[in-house]
């Protein structure tokens, strides 16, 4: 099985442009959750949807916004980008939401935002 | 949610086990511990996890206390592809699932020739 898939692998902007990530989960996962990791405040979750829906959300911004496709693929977007947004942005599958079920996550969009 | 304390950092020789531990003194009855880990640039990867008994896969065995109050890693023939940080995460359940976890500091190891 394939794992899950994120792209593109690395990206640079600029300050107060946007931008959209793509993840693809693993075959048959429902659930995809995105995280953003920096040096200083470590990995955070941002949002998680499951079946086209954002079950939770994390504390972030509004310029933090997502979607889910009805195949299950996700797209994380950034709206007017600031510098603190750079980042190595994740994206984590799982087959279900139980407790029971292991995320998994994929390699990572690195954002620099000069 | 639950909190997990791990030490920043643990030393091991090549071929020696890795014992890496973890305290979730707080932890609840239905909430798993999960263990990751994370090589330099990548995604984290999943390791194992477990509820109350101990748990063995083909990376690793879990160690979990009976008051599962804490738990330990254990990697049975280290190798240096095992330098990682290793994340100890309690799972917890909260509105629409589980699927929120928090990640604290991690344990940095390092596997040494």
């Amino acid at each position: 099985k394939a794992g899950v898939t994120q792209t593109p692998r690395y990206l640079i902007k600029t300050r107060g442009q946007q931008v959209t990530l793509s993840c693809s989960p693993i075959s048959g996962h429902r659930s995809v959750s995105w995280y953003q990791q920096t040096p200083g405040q470590g990995l955070q979750f941002l949002f998680e949807y499951f079946s086209e829906t954002q079950r939770n959300k994390g504390n972030f911004p509004g310029r933090f916004s997502g979607r889910q496709f009805s195949n299950s693929r996700s797209e994380m977007n950034v709206s007017t980008l600031e510098l603190g947004d750079s980042a190595l942005y994740l994206c984590a599958s799982s087959g279900g939401t139980g407790g029971n079920s292991p995320l998994h996550f994929g390699n990572g969009t690195r954002l620099t935002v000069t | 949610d639950a909190k997990t304390t791990q030490p920043p950092s643990m030393d091991c020789a090549e071929g020696r086990a890795a014992n890496l531990p973890c305290n979730h003194s707080t932890i609840s009855g239905n909430e798993y511990v999960y263990w990751y880990r994370q090589i330099h640039s990548q995604g984290p990867q999943y390791i194992i996890h477990g509820l109350k008994n101990n748990e063995t896969n083909e990376m690793a065995s879990l160690i979990i206390t009976e008051d599962r109050k804490s738990s330990t890693l254990i990697l049975p023939h280290a190798t240096l592809r095992d330098t990682a940080v290793y994340y100890c995460i309690v799972r917890v359940a909260i509105s629409g699932g589980y699927n929120k976890l928090i990640f604290g500091a991690g344990t940095r190891l390092a596997v040494h020739p």
